[in-house]
């Protein structure tokens, strides 16, 4: 799991609510991303960003929400518009290292969110 | 658009068989590909990844991987399988030409290796 961590590792939401997902980094990496995992289904990107105050939508970024205020940190909030969330939420970084440079992607621990 | 398959959801193989976990890609450049493993509530770690030269890429535990531009796969391997090994493992891809993006995965295999 390297120098990225995610808290928490189990994350109990009710419905109606909003809950924020930490994730840090230490490996002084540009690049942060957050995947969601669903059994049989891969990882699913929802949100990344490449440099400080910019970040893009990924193919599932509808009920989330992200910033990115710091180089080594990147939270992600789930709201109450999130029709789905009970998930195992993955956190990756990586460097940017322009074209033709390999941005091995570095895994966080994970957190596992359930909606009661 | 890129994408990755993996054929297989489970591979079943014998302590001490060699094994083979399948993966195919279709990106629209050249493609970086990488293997991750992942235990059980855990994250991914990182095994593996393809950046040029040789096609026969070694890793961490014994695996290695081969790319084969022609039939655009990169398998996993390795030559005895250990019950330790049993896990979850993802495949995936990005063109070389976009630093910074993310992996595009595929669904993942599951291996279980029995003693």
């Amino acid at each position: 799991d390297g120098g990225i961590t995610q808290s928490p590792k189990y994350l109990f939401r009710k419905e109606g609510q909003n809950v924020t997902l930490s994730c840090e980094q230490n490996l002084n990496h540009d690049a942060m991303y957050w995947y969601r995992q669903d059994p049989g289904q891969g990882l699913r990107l929802i949100y990344y960003s490449q440099i400080v105050n910019d970040f893009q939508k990924g193919d599932i970024a509808e009920g989330y929400s992200v910033s990115r205020e710091k180089k080594e940190s990147f939270p992600l909030t789930v709201t109450s518009a999130q029709k789905n969330p009970t998930a195992f939420y993955l956190c990756a970084s990586s460097i940017v290292g322009g074209q033709g440079a390999t941005d091995t992607q570095y895994f966080g621990p994970g957190t596992r969110l359930t909606v009661l | 658009a890129q994408s990755v398959a993996q054929p297989e959801d489970q591979v079943n193989v014998a302590e001490g068989n060699p094994l083979t976990v399948k993966c195919t890609y279709s990106v629209s450049g050249n493609p970086y590909l990488f293997w991750y493993v992942q235990y059980p509530n855990r994250g991914l770690q990182f095994l593996l990844k393809y950046i040029t030269g040789d096609n026969l890429v070694k890793g961490s535990y014994g695996f290695e991987a081969e790319f084969n531009k022609s039939q655009t796969s990169f398998h996993l391997k390795k030559p005895s399988a250990l019950v330790s090994d049993s896990a979850l493992y993802f495949c995936a891809v990005r063109d070389r030409n976009q630093a910074g993006t993310a992996l595009i995965f595929g669904k993942g295999t599951t291996l279980s290796v029995s003693s």
